[in-house]
């Protein structure tokens, strides 16, 4: 079945420590690519996204991900965290057949000081 | 330019009851699209709207429902509501000039408390 997972539910990391989360997709072409981050109680904010060129993208707030065809992934990294990261991380799809999108189950993120 | 606006922001309603929720998109945006957002269930996808007609549906009960007008904001309707309809539900726009492809802005979305 067509999909977007998030294999990770919840992950800790010191402020400062690099992070990445993780997105796999199962669509037989390369679909359009997102990443959105979500603060408790928020609607979502456009992280970065991903339709052609370049596979390493920039977004914003220091992030980046890099789409990977080989193994179905966009996997969102960054160098050095904040505690002001802390929230929610949503991988979203597009195949390129339709036009509404599919998100992942989310990645919980929490940072210690 | 203003973002999407949703109203109201917090709803409690009690179960058989009906709502309706509302949206503006972001000027110049035409397509509106809504997603329901649970705990268990994660993010859903209801419906899209664009140009005043739902052009792309999920797959939810008839009991929810749409509409846009013709300065794009965009209501949705759930009757008979039931306890499993308290979520946080999402409206997102985009350009949408073409199918695919086109980023989503989301709102702060309308929790929905049913008892």
């Amino acid at each position: 079945a067509q999909s977007v997972t998030q294999p990770d539910i919840h992950i800790t990391v010191s402020e400062g420590a690099s992070l990445e989360l993780k997105c796999n997709y199962s669509y037989g072409a390369t679909p359009y690519l997102f990443w959105y981050v979500q603060s408790p109680g928020q609607g979502l904010q456009l992280l970065l996204k991903y339709f052609s060129g370049d596979t390493l993208v920039q977004g914003i707030k220091g992030f980046e991900a890099e789409f990977k065809r080989s193994q179905s992934s966009f996997n969102l990294r960054k160098p050095s965290v904040h505690w002001s990261d802390a929230a929610e991380y949503f991988c979203a799809v597009v195949p390129l057949y339709g036009q509404n999108f599919v998100f992942g189950p989310g990645t919980r993120l929490s940072v210690l000081p | 330019k203003a973002g999407v606006t949703q109203t109201p922001r917090y709803l409690i309603k009690t179960r058989g009851q009906q709502v309706t929720l509302s949206c503006s998109p972001i000027s110049g945006h035409r397509s509106v699209s809504w997603y329901q957002q649970t705990p268990g269930q994660g993010l859903q996808f209801l419906f899209e709207y664009f140009s005043e007609t739902q052009r792309n549906k999920g797959n939810f009960p008839g009991r929810f429902s749409g509409r846009q007008f013709s300065n794009s904001r965009s209501e949705m309707n759930v009757s008979t509501l039931e306890l499993g309809d308290s979520a946080l539900y999402l409206c997102a726009s985009s350009l949408a000039n073409r199918q695919g492809g086109e980023t989503q802005y989301f709102g702060p979305g309308t929790r929905l408390l049913v008892l």
